[in-house]
C-alpha cells in the first residue's frame, strides 16, 4: 500500500513571493490534514478535510494561506505571499474517517525555508 | 480546548535500558484517544501506539507500553530494552472531535551504546 506522498520535499523562497505544496493520501482515506511543524516543536493543525468539504480551518491563517482538495482525493496548500515565521516543515496526513482514533499516517513533508 | 504537557525536553538512556517519556494532557471530551509518535532526524512521523479513553487495558505494542491514569490525566511511553535506533524525537498527541491531533512539545531520547 502506498503512503502519503508530498511534493516538494524542499523549498527556499523569498519572502513576500508564493509557494504551493501538494498532497496525494492514501487510497480510499476520506479525512486529510495540514500541519505545520516549526523547528523545535510539535506539529499544529492547520486545515482538515472530510472528502472535498472543509471540516477544521480555525488556525489557519487565513490572509495568505489557502487550501483546497477539489475531488476529495489530493490537495494543496498554498502561502501567499510568504512571511519569515512560515518558514517549517509542512505535514500532510490521511486517515480513512475523521473519527477519534483514527490512525493518521503522515507524508515525508515539505521543509520550507523563508528567506 | 485541548492541551498535551511533555515536561521531559531531552533525556540519555543506557541501551538495553528502559525508558518513560512522561504526557499529562487536559480536555473536557469524554471521548478522546492519546498517540504516540515518533520522529527521526530524517522527518518522518511514525505511529507508535494507541490508547482510547474508554480502553481499561493499558495500551501494548512490543517494546512500547502506555501507562494511562486517566484520574492523573497522564499517558506515559515506557520504551523497554532502548536500542540505538531509538534516538529520536517523541511526540504524545490527543485525537478530539473530528480525529484532530493535537501535539505536546516533544522529547527528544539519545540512547547511549
Amino acid at each position: 500500500e502506498a503512503g502519503v506522498a508530498q511534493s516538494p520535499r524542499y523549498k527556499i523562497i523569498e519572502k513576500r513571493q508564493s509557494v504551493a505544496f501538494w498532497c496525494n493520501p492514501i487510497s480510499g482515506h476520506a479525512t486529510l490534514y495540514w500541519y505545520q511543524q516549526i523547528l523545535g516543536q510539535g506539529p499544529k493543525l492547520l486545515i482538515q478535510f472530510q472528502n472535498n468539504g472543509v471540516v477544521d480551518d480555525s488556525q489557519l491563517p487565513k490572509d495568505r494561506f489557502s487550501a483546497e482538495r477539489l475531488k476529495g482525493v489530493d490537495s494543496t496548500l498554498k502561502i501567499q505571499p510568504a512571511k519569515l515565521e512560515d518558514s517549517a516543515v509542512y505535514l500532510c496526513a490521511s486517515s480513512l474517517q475523521g473519527v477519534v482514533g483514527n490512525e493518521q499516517f503522515f507524508g515525508p513533508g515539505t521543509r520550507l525555508t523563508v528567506l | 480546548a485541548q492541551k498535551i504537557t511533555q515536561t521531559q525536553p531531552g533525556m540519555f538512556v543506557q541501551e538495553k535500558e528502559a525508558v518513560t517519556l512522561d504526557c499529562t494532557y487536559d480536555t473536557s471530551d469524554q471521548s478522546y484517544g492519546l498517540f504516540w509518535y515518533k520522529q527521526p532526524s530524517s522527518g518522518e512521523m511514525i505511529f507508535l501506539i494507541y490508547q482510547g479513553s474508554y480502553d481499561e487495558q493499558n495500551a501494548t505494542e512490543g517494546r512500547y507500553s502506555l501507562n494511562f491514569q486517566k484520574a492523573r490525566k497522564s499517558a506515559n511511553l515506557v520504551i523497554s530494552a532502548s536500542q540505538l535506533g531509538d534516538s529520536a524525537m517523541y511526540f504524545c498527541a490527543m485525537s478530539s472531535a473530528g480525529n484532530k491531533l493535537t501535539f505536546g512539545g516533544g522529547t527528544r531520547v539519545l540512547v547511549k551504546p
